[in-house]
C-alpha cells in the first residue's frame, strides 16, 4: 500500500457529461500528478500540482482541469466527456525536497467508462 | 520528443528462470529512469529508480541497469516466481522538466508459469 487513495474506484458516464475524480495524497507529500492510462498503453502525463499551483501540463485539452487543496488532496475534472476519455486515471504523490526529485507513489486508480 | 519503447510486449517463462526486460528511449537527456510493476486493474508500484549518473540499482531479485548514452535500460529478474506475473513499465523523467513529467513505455506483460 502506498498511502495514496482515489475515489471512486469505477465510474460510468455518458458522452458530454462532466466528471470529478478525487485523490488523497500520502501524508507529508506536497506534489500530486495525474495520468491517463488507456487500455494496453502506458500512462500519459496530464498535469502536476505543487503547493496548490499547476506546475506542468501534458498534451491534454483545457477541458481537463484540476485542483489541489491545502491538505494536498486533489481533484481532476473532465468536461464534455468523449468516448476516448475512457481509461484508468492514476494520481501520484511525492515530496519535492532539496535533494531533488523523489519517487512518486501511485494510487490504485479510477476506471472511467464513457458510453 | 522523447519516446520510450519496451520489448518484448509479452513474455511467458517457467518458474525459476532468469529473465531480462528491455527498455529504450530516444533522448538521452534524462534525469532518472524508473521501473514500475502494475497488477491487472491496479495502480503502479515503483520497483527501482536509477539516477542519470548511476549505472545500476538492485533490490532483492531485481537488478536494473542504465546506459544513458545508448538510450537503454534492462530489468533483470532472477529466479522468477509466479507472483512476479504482472506488467512491468519503464518510465523516464525529462531533464529539467517538472517532476511529474514521467514518460512511460507501453509495458511488458510477464507471465511466470508454475
Amino acid at each position: 500500500e502506498t498511502g495514496v487513495t482515489q475515489s471512486p474506484t469505477h465510474l460510468i458516464k455518458t458522452r458530454g457529461q462532466q466528471v470529478t475524480l478525487r485523490c488523497s495524497s500520502q501524508s507529508g507529500h506536497n506534489t500530486v500528478s495525474w495520468y491517463q492510462q488507456a487500455l494496453g498503453q502506458g500512462p500519459q502525463f496530464i498535469f502536476q500540482y505543487y503547493r496548490e499551483e499547476e506546475n506542468g501540463r501534458g498534451n491534454f485539452p483545457p477541458r481537463f482541469s484540476g485542483l489541489q487543496f491545502p491538505n494536498y488532496s486533489s481533484e481532476l475534472n473532465v468536461n464534455a466527456l468523449e468516448l476516448d476519455d475512457s481509461a484508468l486515471y492514476l494520481c501520484a504523490s511525492s515530496q519535492v525536497s532539496l535533494r531533488g526529485r523523489e519517487t512518486q507513489y501511485f494510487g490504485p486508480g479510477t476506471r472511467l467508462l464513457v458510453l | 520528443k522523447q519516446e520510450v519503447t519496451q520489448i518484448p510486449a509479452a513474455l511467458s517463462v517457467p518458474e525459476g528462470e532468469n529473465l531480462v526486460l528491455n527498455c529504450s528511449f530516444t533522448d538521452s537527456a534524462i534525469y532518472n529512469l524508473q521501473w514500475f510493476r502494475q497488477d491487472p486493474g491496479k495502480g503502479l508500484t515503483s520497483l527501482l529508480l536509477i539516477q542519470s549518473s548511476q549505472r545500476e540499482q538492485t533490490s532483492g531479485r531485481l537488478n536494473a541497469s542504465l546506459d544513458k548514452s545508448s538510450g537503454r535500460s534492462t530489468l533483470y529478474i532472477a529466479a522468477s516466481q509466479p507472483g512476479d506475473s504482472a506488467t512491468y513499465l519503464c518510465a523516464v523523467s525529462r531533464y529539467g522538466g517538472s517532476q511529474g513529467n514521467l514518460i512511460f513505455g507501453k509495458g511488458t506483460k510477464l507471465s511466470v508459469k508454475p
